[in-house]
């Protein structure tokens, strides 16, 4: 049960700039915690792309970045690449109930 | 540099209950203020988070799931297991086992395993 919504889909030629949106509520995005991003590719697990809504693990280029404002997040790929088709999820933390991780919906990001 | 590995069977039959274990190697499970965590996907669909385990015994589980899950750990074997019971054809998922910094962000992750649920 997915509470964080992503566009399902994104496309961009090589080179070109795309942005994947994230939105939350008051009880996750919009209560001040995190968000963070994972790439997946194709029959792989998901691996940290960006933490602490925009810091980039080492190893991760610099043209993947994030931003956070109110009750929602971006991820903005620049200089997209052929190797970057792949499945893009954001997740946060949801204080409601007992208080649970929750994962956006998903994005596949097509380079054309 | 730690890293995870899921195991148990990949196939299981309805109303059963679903067993895997998360086996952790690279470091200590008890090191570190970090919480080993339960994901699955359903084919084609997105994460889930089912719950999580302090190296204490402290468990959280997913609202929706909570009814049917126990996490446990075994430290002296490096290892976190998840048991899911009652479990359907809505419970086919490659399951990934992944270490949680806090109430942040998850990594890393295992590779997943794929349990199937049917007769």
């Amino acid at each position: 049960q997915s509470v964080l919504t992503q566009p399902p889909s994104v496309s961009g030629a090589p080179g070109q700039r795309v942005t994947i949106s994230c939105t939350g509520s008051s009880s996750n995005i919009g209560a001040g915690y995190d968000v963070h991003w994972y790439q997946q590719l194709p029959g792989t697990a998901p691996k940290l792309l960006i933490y602490g809504n925009s810091n980039r693990p080492s190893g991760v280029p610099d043209r993947f970045s994030g931003s956070k404002s109110g009750t929602s997040a971006s991820l903005a790929i620049t200089g997209l690449q052929a190797e970057d088709e792949a499945d893009y999820y954001c997740q946060s933390y949801d204080s409601s109930l007992s208080g649970y991780y929750v994962f956006g919906t998903g994005t596949k990001v097509t380079v054309l | 540099q730690v890293q995870l590995q899921e195991s148990g069977p990949g196939l299981v039959k309805p109303s059963q209950t679903l067993s895997l274990t998360c086996t952790v190697s690279g470091g200590s499970i008890s090191s570190g203020s970090y919480y080993w965590s339960w994901i699955r996907q359903p084919a084609g669909k997105g994460l889930e988070w089912i719950g999580r385990i302090y190296t204490s015994g402290s468990t959280n589980y997913n609202p929706s799931l909570k009814s049917r899950v126990t996490i446990s750990v075994d430290t002296s074997k490096n290892q976190f297991s998840l048991k899911l019971s009652s479990v359907t054809a809505a419970d086919t998922a490659v399951y990934y086992c992944a270490r949680a910094v806090g109430i942040r962000w998850f990594d890393p992750w295992g590779q997943g395993t794929l349990v199937t649920v049917s007769s």
